[in-house]
């Protein structure tokens, strides 16, 4: 089964700031079943992006995904602070039929 | 208005079977294409998808969890129950229930959790 790791484990930034995010697998992922989640402390986690760089309903321009292959990025252009929270990657495997998350970025205030 | 929320108990002793509950509205599972998962996160660590079923009763198991787990359905009832046999402290966890969209690869509505401790 694919492995997904996250990084960095922890990343400060200031609000205004550009964050990028990394999400690697360990073997070859469609783009199409490449997923990012953001949770904030409490909360349930929140679907961002689908198929690599779609963004979800309601999610703000300034989040944007990319990436193919092995190695997927999620970037927020310009940070708010209602956007640090951790984030999570998931991929969908079709044989099996499993789903994985990464182990998450959380992402603090500088 | 697509809404999931899970019950169960918040206490359960070691070697005991735990059965969540997850009660939805806003779609139906008995309509194609619909799915429903199970995603377990205990505290402060990364999140697990533990199981799905399908609107055809198809199911699927987590590879590491399976001989462990059983997901089924209440159609009439708008619920999906997950049973987890022999429990461990380690299973200690937020237990989410999630519809799975209709491209079946991504969550797109979740419950608020329900949190589970295994201890004696």
């Amino acid at each position: 089964e694919i492995v997904l790791t996250q990084s960095p484990g922890t990343l400060s930034l200031s609000p205004g700031e550009r964050a990028t995010l990394s999400c690697r697998a360990s073997q070859s992922v469609s783009s199409s079943y490449l997923a990012w989640y953001q949770q904030k402390p409490g909360q349930a986690p929140r679907l961002l992006i689908y198929g690599a760089s779609s963004r979800a309903t309601g999610i703000p321009d300034r989040f944007s995904g990319s990436g193919s292959g092995t190695d997927f990025t999620l970037t927020i252009s310009r940070l708010e602070p209602e956007d640090f929270a951790v984030y999570y990657c998931q991929q969908y495997g079709s044989s099996p039929r499993v789903y994985t998350f990464g182990q998450g970025t959380k992402l603090e205030i500088k | 208005q697509v809404t999931l929320k899970e019950s169960g108990p918040a206490l359960v002793k070691p070697t005991q079977t735990l059965t969540l509950t997850c009660t939805f509205s806003g779609f139906s599972l008995s309509t194609s294409g619909m799915r429903v998962s199970w995603i377990r996160q205990p505290p402060g660590k990364a999140l697990e998808w533990l199981a799905r079923i399908d609107w055809d009763d198809d199911k699927f198991y987590s590879t590491s969890l399976k001989t462990r787990l059983t997901i089924s359905k209440d159609t009439s009832k708008n619920q999906v129950v997950l049973t987890m046999t022999n429990m461990d402290p380690v299973d200690t966890a937020t237990y989410y229930c999630a519809r799975i969209a209709a491209t079946g690869t991504i969550f797109d509505y979740w419950g608020q959790g329900t949190l589970v401790t295994v201890s004696s």
